[in-house]
C-alpha cells in the first residue's frame, strides 16, 4: 500500500537551475496538492489539482509550475531555482474536496538551493 | 481569513507525563478540524479529526474535542511515551473550492525524555 510517493528525497541545486519534483499516488484520489514547509510557518499551499487536466494556484505559486496529465501523477517544476525556494516540499492527496476528508501526505523532498 | 493558532514550542516532558497542546482557530462557516503528527524525516500523518461541534476525535491515546464556543481543539494525552516525540500540527479545512484547502498552525515540537 504505497499511498503518496515523492522523489527524490533530497536534492541540492545551484541558483538558476531547474528541476522537477515527482509525486505519484495509487489511491485514485481526485485532489492533489503541493505544499512547502518552512520553519515556524506550518505548511503553505503552492498549487493544487482537482482532477486530470485541471490545476490552480495556491497561496505561494510564484516560481513553480505544475501539470496533471493523469490521475496518479502531479509533478512540481522549479523553473529557475532561487535560495528562497530552499524548503521541504510535500505532496498530498485526498479522495474528493469534501471538508471532512483528511489529506494523505508523502514523506517529502528536502531541497537546498545554493 | 481563517487562521489557526497553536501553542508555541518546543515542549519537553518526561515519560508518562500529561500532555496538552493548545489550538484555537478563527473560521467562517463550519470547518472540520484535524491534528497531524510529523515524525523525524517523515511526512505528516493524520492523528485524529473532528467534523462538527462537540465531536471528540481520538487515536493512539490522544484526544481532542471540537469546542465551537471557545473555538478550540486542544490535543491531550494522559501518559506520553518517548515514541510520541514529534511535531504536531493543528489544521482546519477551508470551504470547498477554496485555494487553501487546509490552514495549518505553525506546529509544536514535542520531546519526551525517558
Amino acid at each position: 500500500n504505497a499511498g503518496v510517493t515523492q522523489t527524490p528525497k533530497f536534492q541540492v541545486l545551484k541558483t538558476g537551475q531547474s528541476m522537477t519534483l515527482q509525486c505519484a499516488q495509487d489511491m485514485n484520489h481526485e485532489y492533489m496538492s503541493w505544499y512547502r514547509q518552512d520553519p515556524g510557518m506550518g505548511l503553505r499551499l503552492i498549487h493544487y489539482s482537482v482532477g486530470a487536466g485541471i490545476t490552480d494556484q495556491g497561496e505561494v505559486p510564484n516560481g513553480y509550475n505544475v501539470s496533471r496529465s493523469t490521475t496518479e501523477d502531479f509533478p512540481l517544476r522549479l523553473l529557475s531555482a532561487a535560495p528562497s525556494q530552499t524548503s521541504v516540499y510535500f505532496c498530498a492527496s485526498r479522495p474528493t474536496p469534501k471538508r471532512y476528508q483528511p489529506q494523505h501526505f508523502g514523506d517529502g523532498t528536502r531541497l537546498s538551493i545554493l | 481569513g481563517d487562521s489557526v493558532t497553536q501553542m508555541e514550542g518546543p515542549v519537553t516532558l518526561s515519560e508518562e507525563a500529561f500532555l496538552t497542546i493548545n489550538c484555537t482557530y478563527t473560521a467562517t462557516g463550519y470547518p472540520s478540524l484535524f491534528w497531524y503528527v510529523q515524525y523525524p524525516g517523515e511526512g505528516l500523518q493524520l492523528l485524529l479529526k473532528a467534523t462538527k461541534a462537540d465531536d471528540k476525535g481520538s487515536n493512539k491515546g490522544f484526544e481532542a474535542t471540537y469546542r465551537k464556543e471557545t473555538t478550540s481543539f486542544h490535543l491531550e494525552k494522559g501518559s506520553v511515551q518517548v515514541s510520541d516525540s514529534a511535531v504536531y500540527f493543528c489544521a482546519l479545512s477551508e470551504p470547498e473550492g477554496s485555494a487553501r484547502q487546509l490552514t495549518f498552525g505553525s506546529g509544536t515540537q514535542l520531546t519526551v525524555l525517558p
